[in-house]
């Protein structure tokens, strides 16, 4: 079965500052890969995704990740946060042997708080 | 515009009171999953759907049932709710290999 780990719960940033966000996934294949995000009481966007290919990512608002399949990660990146990136940030991986990427299994969240 | 909608957005009910919450989708997208989320524990699976009439459960499925008898259309049915029920939920769609679009979610209580 596949499983998310997003080790950290919490972090905090001074706006201008530099962000990178955790995700180690657990899939007997190569898996696809989302990062959503979640403002205060607001559904989830996606930010961006990994399928095949170029493992360096691009998304909106100016985020990207890498899959790394020797450390199964898939970090989020943003060379300069802004305050209006605070919001709960999830990881998830879709199962490829469904037919769809549509199976996803969630990380529990990392919440970003940014400091002016 | 592209969109999944919810209803009720806010619901507070009491035990054994058998609710709907609907979703919609205007992407005529085949697959429609219902999510629930709860602090700590990120958003889990309760029930996805394939297409019409194609259902099965998620990795929380006790309490729920689902049905899909339009492509658009894909309720969640609490039979007789329960305070361990009380949750935000998310309904998602999606196309094929694309990613899922969410809606804005349904806070539950359930007394």
């Amino acid at each position: 079965a596949q499983s998310v780990t997003q080790p950290d719960i919490h972090i905090t940033v001074s706006e201008g500052a530099s962000l990178e966000l955790r995700c180690n996934y657990s899939y007997g294949a190569t898996p696809y890969l989302f990062w959503y995000v979640q403002s205060p009481g607001q559904g989830l966007q996606l930010l961006l995704k990994y399928f095949s290919g170029d493992t360096l990512v691009q998304g909106i608002k100016g985020f990207e990740a890498e899959f790394k399949r020797s450390q199964s990660s898939f970090n989020l990146r943003k060379p300069s946060v802004h305050w209006s990136d605070a919001a709960e940030y999830f990881c998830a991986v879709g199962a490829r042997n469904t037919g769809t990427a549509s199976k996803l299994t969630f990380g529990t969240g990392t919440r970003l708080q940014v400091t002016l | 515009e592209a969109q999944v909608t919810q209803n009720p957005r806010y619901l507070i009910t009491v035990t054994g009171k058998k609710l709907t919450v609907t979703c919609s989708q205007n992407m005529n997208h085949e697959y429609m999953s219902w999510y629930r989320q709860d602090p700590g524990l990120g958003l889990r699976q309760i029930y996805y759907s394939m297409n019409v009439e194609v259902t099965d459960k998620g990795d929380v499925p006790e309490g729920y049932k689902v049905s899909r008898k339009e492509k658009r259309n894909f309720p969640l049915i609490l039979e007789s709710p329960s305070p361990n029920q009380t949750s935000l939920y998310f309904c998602a769609s999606s196309q094929g290999f694309e990613a899922q679009y969410f809606g804005p979610g349904t806070r539950l209580t359930v007394t």
